[in-house]
């Protein structure tokens, strides 16, 4: 069975930092790999799908990588800004982590 | 605008009573599922489906209960039988395969009185 862990459970950084969140799965036979942000409350907002056949996907400020025979993924964010401040989830294959809960200071 | 609704977004039922969670999605999307929310967790899926009249069960769909009368539409129902039902439900939606990128609708909150 697919599972998903997510370090750190918590950041806190100053703005303008560039951060990185990590997301670990113990199967490496995936389809996808999927990044989203939550606000509290709230559904889930898709970031960024990386597919099994790709080694990173970018959309603005973010770039995910996916290292498949390591069963790793990062979420690089440059630049923060407060407004970046949100839950962070990825999933693999119908199966999520807890996420990373991100503050960023102004 | 295309997307996925949900309602309501609050809902409390009594202890006993089975409740019914509705989810609409305009994107076209073959595939639907649910998923289940509790504090500070990620979210655990219930059920899903790929095609019209038929869905398959997801990690933890004990106590619960879905159809899929309509391509639109894939509805939740939460029986008595769920011995802790008070969670944030989340439905979503892609197309096929399943695993391709899923869009998710903005959630109801259950709370068991």
């Amino acid at each position: 069975k697919q599972e998903v862990t997510q370090i750190p459970a918590a950041l806190s950084v100053p703005e303008g930092e560039n951060l990185v969140l990590n997301c670990s799965f113990t199967d490496s036979a995936i389809y996808n790999l999927q990044w989203f942000r939550q606000d509290p409350g709230k559904g889930l907002t898709s970031l960024l799908l990386i597919q099994s056949s790709q080694r990173e996907q970018t959309s603005g400020r973010l770039n995910a990588s996916l290292d498949k025979s390591s069963g790793r993924s990062t979420l690089y964010i440059a630049a923060s800004q407060p407004g970046d401040s949100a839950t962070y989830l990825c999933a693999v294959n119908m199966r999520f982590g807890a996420g990373t809960r991100l503050t960023v200071k102004p | 605008d295309g997307g996925i609704t949900q309602s309501p977004k609050y809902l409390f039922r009594k202890e006993g009573q089975n409740v019914t969670l509705s989810c609409e999605q305009n994107l076209n999307h073959d595939a639907m599922y649910w998923y289940r929310q509790d504090p500070g967790q990620g979210l655990r899926l219930i059920y899903y489906s790929q095609i019209v009249n038929d869905f398959q069960k997801g990690d933890i769909a004990e106590g619960y209960s879905v159809s899929r009368e309509k391509k639109e539409s894939f509805p939740l129902t939460v029986t008595s039988a769920q011995k802790n039902p008070t969670a944030f439900y989340l439905c979503a939606s892609s197309s096929l395969p399943s695993y391709n990128e899923q869009f998710f609708g903005p959630g109801t909150r259950l709370t068991v009185l």
